[in-house]
């Protein structure tokens, strides 16, 4: 994911409904990916990670699906709360590094009551 | 699970003043990483350490230093502080060996003037 400004992508969906978020990553060589939730005034939360060995993986309301040809990773969230509503970014382990994260720069997740 | 805390929540500080900001990881984590976030610019490496008093520099290390003495602590060390410092610093760690997410602490907002 490339920075895209100062201002983030918005989402605004109605509580209850699905949400999902994509990130469009840079390396086509990275072979592991998450998804952080960061909340305002807060460090980031780790919620889900993929490897590039697979195309989906599910937690708990939360879905991370993987498409390497495109390079399009996406973050779907069921039965999205008010809770949820944070900013959520992509991050990709590039294959050549055994540490270092690319971060993207975020979409802003609004849950309306 | 994880806890990564930072010494303080926010700071103010002045030109040319030296700053510590303070780190302590309790999963007995390899990696300890230090970041500072601004709008736009995403997350930025700034210093990482695979062991201790061992470090590397990240992608921003100008105006910075580090120390890590124990392995559950990692300080990043602004030897003279300027404006242009004022910024959100997080610290992570993670088990090392590739293919580990990041854990990050709640985060530091400091401001110089």
């Amino acid at each position: 994911g490339e920075s895209v400004g100062l201002h983030l992508p918005t989402l605004s969906v109605q509580e209850g409904d699905n949400s999902i978020i994509n990130c469009a990553y840079s390396n086509s060589a990275s072979d592991y990916f998450i998804w952080y939730k960061q909340e305002s005034g807060k460090g980031p939360q780790f919620i889900i990670d993929i490897r590039s060995n697979m195309d989906k993986r599910q937690g708990q309301r939360v879905t991370v699906l993987l498409n390497k040809t495109v390079k399009h990773l996406s973050l779907q969230i069921a039965a999205t709360q008010p809770g949820d509503s944070a900013v959520y970014f992509c991050a990709e382990n590039p294959m050549d590094s055994s540490y270092k994260l690319i971060f993207g720069s975020g979409t802003r997740l609004l849950v309306r009551p | 699970d994880v806890k990564v805390t930072q010494s303080s929540r926010y700071l103010v500080k002045r030109t040319g003043e030296k700053v510590f900001l303070e780190c302590v990881q309790d999963m007995d984590h390899e990696n300890m990483f230090w970041y500072r976030q601004d709008p736009g610019l995403g997350l930025r490496l700034i210093y990482f350490s695979y062991d201790v008093k061992m470090k590397e520099k990240g992608d921003i290390p100008e105006g910075y230093s580090v120390s890590r003495e124990k392995k559950e602590r990692f300080s990043l060390i602004l030897e003279s502080a300027s404006t242009n410092q004022t910024s959100m610093y997080l610290c992570a760690s993670n088990r090392g060996g590739g293919l580990d997410t990041q854990y990050f602490g709640p985060g530091t907002r400091l401001t110089v003037l």
